[in-house]
């Protein structure tokens, strides 16, 4: 079975900083890897995912994510911060098999004026 | 595309009473998921459909909530009796075949609270 962790519950930057939310994963298969943003009081917007492609993968707004095997990893990064970007934000992992997606605890994302 | 449909998007209900929640896919998705959100618990995947029928359901809490999907464009999440502890944010999400690789959408959530 898969399994995803986040390593922070909360980060906080400030604007025109970088912006590195980390997620380790475990998978049996090759997995599918995603990030999900929700922002207050709506619903989870995906922001990228990877499925077996390259492994530098391109979001909206900025964002990407680089899929390492080795260090089992999908870390998120935006070179700088905006202010629209605080929200929770979601790694999810799936083993493309039986439609088993398993979603990480959440990082919550601040960003300082 | 409209995107995945959910109604109520907010209900107040006192505990005892029975809940329906309702939510519409988008066209052409064949899996269904309905999640439960809290503050405590987080994000937590109550059932799935494929196809309409029930896959995994493992994630229900316990008898008083059931789920439907009658079609392909249309399932409901019912709760009998609602409790207090019932209280939290439930989303309805909809994924495209091939199953498993391909993302989910989500609607925008219906907040349940349980007085």
């Amino acid at each position: 079975a898969q399994s995803v962790t986040q390593l922070d519950s909360h980060v906080s930057v400030s604007e025109g900083t970088p912006v590195l939310l980390r997620c380790n994963y475990s998978s049996s298969y090759s997995p599918s890897l995603f990030w999900y943003v929700q922002h207050p009081n709506k619903g989870l917007q995906l922001l990228l995912k990877y499925t077996s492609a390259a492994t530098l993968v391109k979001g909206i707004n900025g964002f990407e994510a680089e899929f390492k095997k080795s260090e089992t990893s999908f870390h998120l990064t935006k070179p700088s911060a905006h202010m629209s970007d605080a929200a929770e934000y979601f790694c999810v992992v799936s083993d493309g098999y039986n439609n088993d997606m398993r979603f990480g605890a959440g990082t919550r994302l601040t960003v300082k004026p | 595309d409209a995107g995945v449909i959910q109604s109520p998007r907010h209900e107040v209900t006192e505990m005892g009473q029975e809940v329906t929640l309702r939510c519409k896919p988008i066209s052409g998705h064949n899996s269904l998921f309905w999640y439960r959100q809290t503050m405590m618990r987080g994000l937590e995947l109550l059932i799935y459909f494929n196809n309409n029928v029930p896959i995994d359901d493992s994630g229900m809490p316990e008898d008083r909530f059931s789920a439907k999907m009658p079609n392909a464009s249309f399932s409901t999440l019912k709760i009998q009796p609602s409790e207090p502890r019932d209280s939290a944010v439930y989303f309805c999400a909809s994924s495209p075949p091939p199953s498993g690789y391909n993302e989910q959408f989500f609607g925008p959530g219906t907040r349940l609270t349980v007085l």
